[in-house]
């Protein structure tokens, strides 16, 4: 049963830093994987869809990479903005047509 | 692009009675997926279908849950006898095809059970 994890749950920096979110995955066999902001009491707004095959994407100022080897994924964002405040979700496809998702990491970026 | 639309975006129940949830996924849309989410997890798959077809279906969707999508555009959500345990953010997410496998996602239906 593939599970994700991330690390860590919450996450709080100032203004204008780099930083970077830890997704991995127990099994290595996805199709892909999505990273997600959510806003509070909001649905989910998609970030970066990685395919299996690539190990990375990018936009704007965020960039994610994919080791589908060793079942980890990060999201780097630089020069943090308090806008992005929000919990970044990660989810793999696997076999089957749905995601699995990791339980978050709750950013809070400080002016 | 309008974006995947939920009706309603907040349903207050008493224990007991049945709710109906409505997705509207983005036009074109041949998958259309549906997952609950509770306060500080991530969202837990509940169903998918592709165009009317029910493909898949989580261990969590008991027998008290029926999900329909009846011309391959809309679906629909129906919790009957409902239970304190289901109060959690109903989420609908669809997305094109094998060409586009982006998923995107609804504001959600938040559902508490009194």
């Amino acid at each position: 049963k593939q599970e994700v994890t991330q690390i860590p749950a919450a996450l709080s920096v100032p203004e204008g830093e780099n930083l970077v979110l830890n997704c991995s995955f127990t099994d290595s066999a996805i199709y892909n994987l999505q990273w997600f902001r959510q806003d509070p009491g909001k649905g989910l707004t998609s970030l970066l869809l990685i395919q299996s095959s690539q190990r990375e994407q990018t936009s704007g100022r965020l960039n994610a990479s994919l080791d589908k080897s060793s079942g980890r994924s990060t999201l780097y964002i630089a020069a943090s903005q308090p806008g992005d405040s929000a919990t970044y979700l990660c989810a793999v496809r696997d076999g089957a047509q749905k995601l699995v998702f990791g339980q978050g990491t709750r950013l809070t970026i400080n002016p | 692009d309008t974006g995947v639309s939920q009706d309603p975006r907040h349903k207050i129940t008493k224990r007991g009675q049945n709710v109906t949830f409505r997705c509207d996924p983005i036009s074109e849309h041949n998958r259309l997926y549906w997952y609950r989410q509770t306060l500080g997890q991530g969202p837990e798959f509940l169903t998918y279908f592709q165009n009317e077809a029910q493909l898949e279906k989580s261990r969590l969707l008991s027998d008290r849950f029926s999900a329909e999508r009846p011309k391959g555009s809309f679906s629909t959500l129906e919790i009957q006898r409902t239970e304190q345990g289901d109060s959690a953010m109903y989420l609908c997410a669809s997305s094109l095809d094998f060409r586009e496998e982006t998923q995107y996602f609804g504001p959600g239906t938040r559902l508490l059970v009194l």
